[in-house]
């Protein structure tokens, strides 16, 4: 089956500074990788996404790559603010297949130092 | 994108009975999911629920333990049963939209004392 795994674990920058999370997935089937933020006590919610036919996806200060050859992806935050402190999750899945299911990376705690 | 709802929103269960959570949908949506968060850990997918049919389990989780009802494409219910400590956990719910997004619930804070 599918695994992600996710790099760093913890991530401390200053404020303005960008932050880089890197994803590894193991099934070269996947088609479909989306990035979660989960705040402290709340629900992950999605912020990006990007599918295989696509290198590359921007949305304001968030950017994700993604390299199918290598089976890596990233996320990019630039001009961090505190308020992206959170657990940052990547994810995998293969659109199309009967379950769709979605499988998680261990997730990255972001940390923005004002 | 769909607004999801589960209740309870946590609850404090004895060790040996069980709990069922509830999960309700405002559209109908083909794909449910429900995973277990362990505090400062990932999301762990417990199972796929199938509308009219039985569930479908990820490896690590029986029927037994965790019963799933979807009697239709807006909700579902997830038992823990016969708990003990190692059952405390957040649970959420999760649908797939049209375009493929995952949508979360508000999860379900388990403590099993």
């Amino acid at each position: 089956g599918e695994n992600v795994e996710q790099h760093p674990s913890t991530l401390s920058v200053q404020e303005g500074d960008s932050a880089v999370i890197k994803c590894t997935y193991s099934d070269s089937a996947s088609n479909y990788f989306p990035w979660y933020k989960q705040e402290l006590g709340k629900r992950p919610q999605l912020i990006i996404d990007i599918r295989s036919n696509v290198g590359e996806k921007k949305d304001q200060r968030i950017a994700v790559t993604l390299n199918k050859t290598a089976k890596h992806f990233s996320l990019h935050i630039t001009e961090t603010q505190p308020e992206d402190s959170a657990v940052y999750f990547c994810a995998a899945s293969i659109i199309g297949r009967a379950s769709d299911k979605v499988i998680f990376g261990p997730g990255t705690s972001l940390s923005v130092i004002p | 994108s769909a607004v999801i709802s589960q209740k309870p929103s946590r609850d404090i269960c004895q060790r040996g009975t069980s709990l069922t959570i509830q999960c309700q949908v405002d559209s109908q949506v083909t794909m449910m999911f429900w995973y277990r968060q362990q505090p400062g850990q990932s999301l762990t997918l417990i199972a796929t629920a199938n509308q009219g049919s039985e569930a479908t389990y990820e490896s690590g989780f029986v029927i037994d333990k965790f019963p799933i009802s979807r009697p239709n494409l807006t909700f579902s219910t997830l038992t823990v049963s016969n708990m003990s400590p190692e059952d405390s956990s957040i649970y959420l719910c999760s649908v797939v939209g049209q375009t493929y997004e995952q949508y979360f619930g508000p999860g379900t804070r388990l403590t099993v004392t």
